[in-house]
C-alpha cells in the first residue's frame, strides 16, 4: 500500500520557470511533511518541511503549499535554475514506527 | 560539525553471502535509521535504533538486522543475500524527538 503518492514522475522546465510537484497522503496520523532533493550518487538532502497546522511555508526559492482537508501538499520552485535539476521526494512522518514514508520521486530537469 | 558518513561506498556480493554496512551519525545525533532505495524508487524504511535498541521496523525480513553502538555509530547486516537486495542503502541520523533526518551518501550494494 503506497501511503504517499507523488506526481508527476518527471518534469522538464525552462530556466526561470516554476515547476510544481504534487503529493497526496492517506494516513491522517502523519504530522510532518518534508521534501528532499537528491542528486545522482548522493543521499537525499532535506530542503524544506511543513507541519499540518500551516498552509504555506517559504524558504528562499522553495515553497510548500499544504491542504489538510484534501490531504495534499506540493512543492513550488521559483525562478528554477539548471542546478536545481535533481530528483525530488516528498515524504511524511507519523504513525507508530517513527519512520519517514517517501513518495516515488520526481525527476526534474531545468533546461538553460 | 561532521555529517553522516557511510562505508563502503560500493560493494559487490554474490547471492547467499552476508554483508555489513557501516554508518557514523552526525555529531550530537543519538537516533539512526536505515533505508533501502531501489533504482528509480523512493527510500523504504528498514528500521530505527535509539539507545542501542531497535524501536521501529519496516516491512523487511529478519535477515535484515542492525546494531547501534555507544558512540551512536551503526551497522546494517544482511544475511542470505538475494538479487533483489541490490540497492542503495541509506543511513539517516537525528536527535531524539526530532523529525529532521539527515542522510548519508549511501552504500551501493550489487548482488550477483
Amino acid at each position: 500500500q503506497q501511503q504517499v503518492k507523488q506526481s508527476p514522475q518527471s518534469l522538464i522546465v525552462q530556466k526561470g520557470g516554476i515547476p510544481i510537484i504534487n503529493c497526496a497522503y492517506e494516513n491522517t496520523a502523519f504530522d510532518y511533511f518534508p521534501w528532499y532533493q537528491q542528486f545522482p550518487g548522493k543521499g537525499p538532502a532535506l530542503l524544506i518541511a511543513i507541519r499540518p497546522d500551516v498552509s504555506e511555508k517559504k524558504e528562499g526559492r522553495f515553497t510548500i503549499s499544504f491542504n489538510k482537508s484534501a490531504k495534499q501538499f506540493s512543492l513550488h520552485i521559483m525562478d528554477s535554475q539548471p542546478g536545481d535539476s535533481a530528483t525530488y521526494f516528498c515524504a511524511a512522518w507519523g504513525g507508530s514506527n517513527y519512520k519517514l514514508t517517501f513518495g516515488k520521486g520526481t525527476l526534474l530537469t531545468v533546461n538553460p | 560539525e561532521t555529517g553522516v558518513t557511510q562505508s563502503p561506498t560500493h560493494l559487490i556480493k554474490t547471492r547467499g553471502q552476508q554483508v555489513t554496512l557501516r554508518c557514523s551519525s552526525q555529531s550530537g545525533h543519538n537516533t539512526v535509521s536505515w533505508y533501502q532505495q531501489a533504482l528509480g524508487q523512493g527510500p523504504q524504511f528498514i528500521f530505527q535504533y535509539y539507545r542501542e535498541e531497535e524501536n521501529g521496523r519496516g516491512n523487511f525480513p529478519p535477515r535484515f538486522s542492525g546494531l547501534q553502538f555507544p558512540n551512536y555509530s551503526s551497522e546494517l547486516n544482511v544475511n542470505a543475500l538475494e538479487l533483489d537486495d541490490s540497492a542503495l542503502y541509506l543511513c539517516a541520523s537525528t536527535t531524539s524527538g526530532s523529525h529532521e533526518q539527515f542522510f548519508g551518501p549511501g552504500t551501493r550494494l550489487t548482488v550477483l
